[in-house]
């Protein structure tokens, strides 16, 4: 089955404890990024990478960081995680088109004290 | 990125129609899509449109396209109790590459 995996789908920590939110597709995507939801905000694009080894900066990457040594994972690193990024997290892949739609993952809801 | 706006809140009946509307400003935009977010769970792609295009169809759903006035909207006919979600509408453009400019959603309640 085509999907989009995130794991954890919920996670509690604790200030300044480094965490990571995996995300896998298996459709063979070149196009992956990182999407916040927040109430009254909608969703913001965190970073996304266009192909392996390539990332960039989206609307609010401050605060995280993104690998993508392979093309299926796309990694999402909170070094020393804040309570203002308590959220719900989004992964998404996309094949290369730019007409090609994208697919999200479940989520992870996030919970920093 | 450029602003994407919809209204918060609709509540419509069972069996009505509903219309979700959006605008947005970047004349730019060149595919426009609409996403369902049930309690829970992910987004889920409902439809799309490119931008040459004024009206698409899909059972009951009806994308309409207004380029000149930048504004879209999604009908759903027959809405039932299972439509309630929330709704994303979503811009994507070349200036963007690949981003997805969302909406801050339309929460859509059906009550019998």
């Amino acid at each position: 089955e085509a999907q989009v995996t995130q794991n954890p789908r919920y996670l509690i920590t604790v200030t300044g404890k480094k965490l990571t939110v995996t995300c896998s597709q298996n459709m063979n995507h070149e196009y992956m990024s990182w999407y916040r939801q927040d109430p009254g905000l909608g969703l913001r694009q965190i970073y996304y990478s266009m192909n392996v080894e390539v990332t960039d900066k989206g609307d609010v990457p401050e605060g995280y960081k993104v690998s993508r040594k392979e093309k299926r994972n796309f990694p999402l690193i909170l070094e020393s995680p804040s309570p203002n990024q308590t959220s719900l997290y989004f992964c998404a892949s996309s094949p290369s088109s730019l007409a090609d739609t994208q697919y999200f993952g479940p989520g992870t809801r996030l919970t920093v004290l | 990125g450029e602003d994407v706006e919809q209204s918060l809140f609709l509540s419509v009946r069972e069996g009505d129609s509903s219309v979700i509307n959006c605008t947005y400003t970047d004349s730019s935009s060149t595919y426009l899509y609409w996403y369902k977010q049930e309690p829970g769970a992910g987004l889920q792609l409902l439809t799309y449109i490119f931008s040459n295009m004024d009206m698409k169809q899909d059972q009951r759903l009806t994308v309409l396209l207004n380029k000149k006035d930048k504004h879209l909207s999604l009908r759903i006919a027959d809405t039932q109790t299972g439509d309630s979600a929330i709704y994303f509408c979503a811009e994507r453009n070349s200036n963007s590459g690949y981003a997805l400019n969302f909406g801050k959603g339309t929460s859509l309640l059906v009550t019998p």
